[in-house]
């Protein structure tokens, strides 16, 4: 089966420190999604590519993260610096657009933990 | 603004129950709507997508159904079984648009 694939899977970094997260979407997909999960809040959607170009990035902090596509295969979150509210799932999907008719697939995730 | 609701937020039967997850959305001008599970400290698993033009969908015990002029969506599991037990998810795909909006999830928890 065809896979979205994320690493690091788990991250502990102290405060004020720079995470990257990365994200290999599924070979064909066109439209890459970054979400955050946390108890309080459940999904919130962080930001999206479509053909590498960034759509919607409303749902990020503009002053510490940032989103991007270096090529096609390779999708990367980063937080500089990082607080510990940061701290919860950070998921990323991908899939067909505008078609969409398979829906989305999800990688496993990273836990982040800002300590 | 789409808000998805999922109701009850949390769920517990005894094995071999059929039981129904439900799922409300506030606006019907949806694409899709996606019904994933998650297990505890893992990713979300897709396990039915419906088309805003289709009625329901089904794999093997699960059987969703969608009603979008009520927005309204729900996931029926039959003979229920311990290892159903995850949370599951409800998301819409909003018309014109490629973001997924959530729902909160259902925990559900099927006793042996």
């Amino acid at each position: 089966d065809a896979r979205v694939t994320q690493t690091p899977r788990d991250k502990v970094t102290e405060m004020g420190q720079e995470v990257t997260m990365r994200c290999q979407p599924i070979l064909g997909h066109n439209t890459v999604f970054w979400y955050r999960q946390t108890m309080k809040q459940g999904l919130e959607l962080l930001a999206y590519f479509r053909n590498r170009a960034p759509l919607d990035d409303s749902g990020m902090p503009k002053d510490r993260f940032s989103a991007e596509m270096p090529d096609a295969t390779l999708a990367t979150l980063k937080i500089q610096p990082s607080e510990p509210r940061d701290s919860a799932v950070y998921f990323c999907a991908s899939g067909l657009s505008p078609k969409g008719i398979y829906g989305y697939t999800f990688g496993s995730g990273t836990r982040l933990t800002v300590v | 603004k789409q808000e998805v609701t999922q109701i009850p937020a949390a769920l517990s039967v005894p094995e071999g129950e059929n039981l129904v997850l439900n799922c409300s959305f506030t606006d019907s001008a949806i694409y899709n709507l996606q019904w994933f599970r998650q297990d505890p400290g893992k990713g979300l698993t897709s396990l039915l997508l419906i088309q805003s033009s289709q009625r329901e969908q089904t794999s093997g015990r699960l059987n969703a159904s969608l009603d979008k002029s009520s927005g309204r969506s729900t996931l029926y599991i039959a003979a229920s079984q311990p290892g159903d037990s995850a949370t599951y998810l409800c998301a819409v795909r909003i018309q014109g648009a490629q973001k997924l909006v959530f729902g909160q999830g259902t925990r559900l928890t099927i006793n042996p």
